[in-house]
């Protein structure tokens, strides 16, 4: 069975600093998603970015970056010039290719910014 | 223009009621989930569905079935609530291989 793993409970930023929340996983698959939900308190579960495993370049969307170790199994997020609303709670999820599979969270990280 | 639908938002009941949750999404998705999140923010998948295979986490009770009366919607019914059912339930879809989105969640209350 698949697993992700989310080793930071909690991480404190300061306003404008750079962040980086770490998820590992397990998996025999080739054909795999990985993801980064955020959700803020309003519960509401947002996509933040997302990687193919297939593809070697690493996902970006403006302010937000991964670091893809596919040998590794690792899977971080990058969070530059960090402001007041990424505040949240980060789950980083996995979900084999084909299928009707859901997703596999992670237990998440807890994103505290310090104004 | 919402996406992922569900109703109700809060729900509050007594243990050993029925009671059901509906979703619907307007994406044209063709496969649709439920998770249930618990008190510790701790997200699992309870089912998964298209219109050719129900997949069910094997820790989920009977107690809980979805029922699809169209390839839009997904509703969960809860037979005989019990007091550990209270949680966040989260519907979701995708087309396959795409992202899932989800609906902005139920919470339900069981005393």
């Amino acid at each position: 069975a698949q697993t992700v793993t989310q080793s930071q409970p909690e991480m404190s930023v300061q306003e404008a600093e750079t962040v980086t929340l770490s998820c590992t996983y397990d998996t025999s698959e080739s054909d795999y998603y990985l993801f980064w939900y955020k959700q803020p308190p309003s519960r509401q579960m947002i996509l933040v970015i997302r990687q193919e495993a297939y593809k070697q370049q690493n996902a970006t969307e403006n302010r937000f970056s991964v670091n893809f170790q596919k040998a590794a199994k690792s899977f971080s997020l990058k969070i530059s010039d960090s402001q007041l609303g990424d505040a949240a709670m980060y789950f980083c999820a996995y979900r084999r290719g084909g299928g009707a599979d859901g997703l596999t969270f992670g237990k998440g990280t807890h994103l505290i910014i310090q104004p | 223009d919402t996406a992922v639908s569900q109703t109700p938002k809060y729900l509050v009941t007594q243990m050993g009621n029925d009671k059901s949750i509906k979703c619907e999404q307007n994406l044209g998705h063709d496969t649709m989930y439920w998770y249930k999140q618990d008190s510790k923010k701790f997200l699992k998948i309870m089912f998964s569905y298209n219109n050719k295979e129900l997949i069910i986490n094997e820790t989920v009770p009977n107690r809980f079935s979805p029922k699809s009366p169209d390839k839009a919607h997904l509703n969960l019914h809860i037979n005989s609530l019990e007091l550990g059912d209270s949680a966040v339930y989260f519907c979701a879809s995708n087309r396959r291989e795409e992202t899932q989105y989800f609906g902005p969640g139920t919470r339900l209350l069981v005393l």
